[in-house]
């Protein structure tokens, strides 16, 4: 296993409501990534957080935001929820600074919202 | 142009079989490649870089060209384990920095 940890599991929302996903990353690990993954596509980047900062960002609204705390660990919120949000959210964790650019997946958030 | 295509297959082969996935990119100045697999409901797992020289593991061997911005993946033996999804992900800029994924091939090995 990684080590990569994300809670809740599974998350049933209705349209409008505010959803917060947890994501802890694999001792050492410095970085999260956090990707979508609609039914039947690749995982696409939403954004990665470096040290407490967001370190990029990819074609999301500004209803996705993040966070990151000193132990590393991360939430992605998302406001206003609409269907399309519907997807599994994924958070990967890697080390930057030492040469590491692999990114451990954790088991990923399934989320519904209807 | 998408960033990275895939057939989505799925292929469907009995065991023993070789197989063989084939993935292009767009960024001709990306950086790092992989193939990763994803099994049914789960998060994807890395399955090995990709290298211009070729990289070999076991039964699979991946394979870069730069030139024509296409990466293979070849499995041999095929097992029945070996169904999943087969991602294709660039890292255009190298680093630890996002990664783009394929949409996948999807791989059923049958008995």
């Amino acid at each position: 296993e990684t080590g990569v940890t994300q809670s809740p599991t599974h998350l049933i929302k209705t349209r409008g409501q505010q959803v917060t996903l947890r994501c802890s990353s694999q001792s050492g690990h410095n970085t999260v990534s956090w990707y979508q993954q609609a039914l039947g596509q690749g995982p696409q980047f939403i954004f990665q957080y470096y040290r407490e900062e967001e370190n990029g960002r990819g074609n999301f609204p500004p209803r996705f935001s993040g966070l990151q705390f000193p132990n590393y660990s991360s939430e992605l919120n998302v406001n206003a929820l609409e269907l399309d949000d519907s997807a599994l959210y994924l958070c990967a964790s890697s080390l930057t600074g030492q040469g590491g650019e692999t990114q451990y997946f954790g088991p990923g958030t399934r989320l519904l919202v209807l | 142009r998408k960033e990275v295509e895939q057939d989505p297959g799925p292929f469907n082969v009995p065991e023993g079989a070789t197989v063989a996935f084939n993935c292009t990119y767009s960024n001709s100045a990306s950086q790092s490649f992989f193939w990763y697999r994803q099994d049914c409901r789960k998060e994807p797992k890395l399955l090995m870089s990709v290298y211009s020289s070729g990289n070999e593991d076991g039964r699979f061997t991946a394979q870069l060209n730069r030139a024509s911005q296409y990466i293979s993946l070849l499995i041999r033996d095929s097992k029945l384990s070996d169904s999943a999804t087969y991602l294709c992900v660039v890292n255009p800029q190298g680093g630890n920095t996002p990664l783009v994924f394929g949409k996948g091939t999807r791989l059923s090995v049958i008995a």
